[in-house]
């Protein structure tokens, strides 16, 4: 089983649209979590950290299940700049630094 | 923000030559510094951590002495691919850490032919 699993997509959704991913992870010591955002042939950049309580950043939400261990992310009235790959992101274990990724899930936002 | 660099941005290069690849914090120091390598279509995945003043660790799997990490000073670690082979072409990223954040540079793309 992976470390970090997510729906590779793509999802391909209109403008305007909400759209949310979910991410599982395997090792429930985990501590940290993010969501990162990846354009084509870019790095990622971090898009918001995942706290036990939620949190929100404008149109996006992320919510954390630790007893399900799975993490979510909604994106509400999606632009055609949401387009790119999101990744989930979780701690290594026994290294708070070290990161581990899901191989990610593609968004199409199309007009 | 933080910024992190990588140069190069992209190299092409022959079978069995070594390429170096350098990875700068602009504007801050990082004691730790993270090497990550992602094949198309694939997740990113951590190959070493460089340390500042000490050796690198590196993941299971991932060869020290094909992959050669240098961390001379707070602001700047280089990863070296020796001999490298067409296997080795992929998008290499670094990042490095403030607080519970890493900021990562903006790859460099190897294509050995």
């Amino acid at each position: 089983r992976k470390e970090v699993e997510q729906d590779p997509g793509p999802f391909n959704v209109p403008e305007g649209a909400t759209v949310a991913f979910n991410c599982t992870y395997s090792n429930s010591a985990s501590q940290s979590f993010f969501w990162y955002r990846q354009d084509c042939r870019k790095e990622p950049k971090l898009l918001m950290s995942v706290y036990s309580s939620g949190n929100e950043d404008g149109r996006f939400t992320a919510q954390l299940n630790r007893a399900s261990q799975y993490i979510s992310l909604l994106i509400r009235d999606s632009k055609l700049s949401d387009s790119a790959t999101y990744l989930c992101v979780v701690n290594g274990v026994g290294s708070f630094d070290k990161l581990i990724f899901g191989t990610g899930t593609r968004l199409q936002v199309f007009p | 923000g933080a910024v992190v660099s990588q140069h190069p941005s992209w190299v092409i290069c022959k079978s069995g030559t070594s390429v170096k690849i350098e990875c700068r914090s602009l504007d801050f120091q990082a004691t730790t510094m993270f090497w990550y390598r992602q094949f198309p279509k694939q997740s990113l995945m951590l190959m070493a951590t460089s340390n500042e003043g000490s050796k690198a660790t590196y993941e299971q799997g991932v060869e020290k002495d094909k992959f050669l990490i240098n961390h001379a000073s707070l602001t700047l670690s280089t990863l070296t691919v020796t001999s490298a082979h067409p296997e080795d072409s992929s998008f290499y990223i670094c990042s490095a850490q403030i607080s519970d954040t890493q900021y990562f540079g903006p790859g460099t793309r190897l294509t050995v032919l």
